[in-house]
């Protein structure tokens, strides 16, 4: 399957700092990448899509201005969340959808793990 | 709305066959997937069903019936490995919705 790389894999800040994740599509061009939240054995929780060259689409709860997500070109999105506080820890992944007439597939990032001190 | 519904758990021996069931309510959609996840890992993709009926690949099977509004993932010849958490997924044009999850226990 298609990779794509999410960097950090782990990131420790201190509470009020913001942290930047990149996701990258290596092997295609993903006009729509997608970002997510999990907590402890929960499931996904869609936090925003983000479409190359427009503005990102947020789930009902997610503050925009917290998590700024910026989808530059067709193969790097960006997730910032800002002013990181302790309830921000989480396992933060994203994903590159991959759509043609027999499939609709999302490459899935390894995931990075943010703990807010 | 939307919702996807999904047992918590299931248990199965090792060798054995499991279904994981999902059923669905959504106002549209163009196909149902299936994604499994290993604690501390990402998802990865099990499957697609964009018309009704069985596809197959390898040990694992997934179905649709859209008049049901029902699906399911059918796991063959269980091994260790096969113990993760598996999603239905439902594909829209405006969004992905992902179900709760069922964690899959194996028996040795």
């Amino acid at each position: 399957g298609a990779v794509v790389s999410q960097h950090p894999s782990r990131v420790i800040c201190k509470s009020g700092t913001s942290v930047k994740i990149e996701c990258r599509s290596l092997d295609f061009q993903a006009t729509t990448m997608f970002w997510y939240r999990q907590f402890p054995k929960q499931s996904l929780m869609l936090m925003a899509t983000s479409n190359e060259g427009s503005k990102a689409t947020y789930e009902q709860g997610v503050e925009k201005d917290k998590f700024l997500i910026n989808h530059a070109s067709l193969t790097l999105s960006t997730l910032t969340v800002t002013s990181a506080h302790p309830e921000d820890s989480s396992f933060y992944i994203c994903s590159a959808r991959f759509r043609d007439r027999s499939t609709d597939t999302q490459y899935f990032g390894p995931g990075t793990r943010l703990t807010v001190l | 709305g939307q919702s996807l519904e999904q047992p918590s758990e299931v248990t199965a021996v090792e060798g054995a066959i499991v279904q994981i069931n999902c059923t669905y309510q959504t106002s549209g959609f163009y196909g149902l997937s299936w994604y499994q996840q290993h604690d501390g890992g990402a998802p990865t993709f099990l499957s697609y069903n964009a018309l009704d009926g069985l596809e197959e690949t390898g040990r694992f099977s997934s179905f649709l019936s859209r008049s049901d509004s029902y699906g399911y993932l059918l796991l063959q010849e269980l091994q260790m490995k096969d113990s993760a958490s598996y999603f239905c997924v439902l594909n829209r044009d405006d969004k992905i919705i992902f179900g709760k999850g069922t964690r899959l226990h194996i028996l040795p």
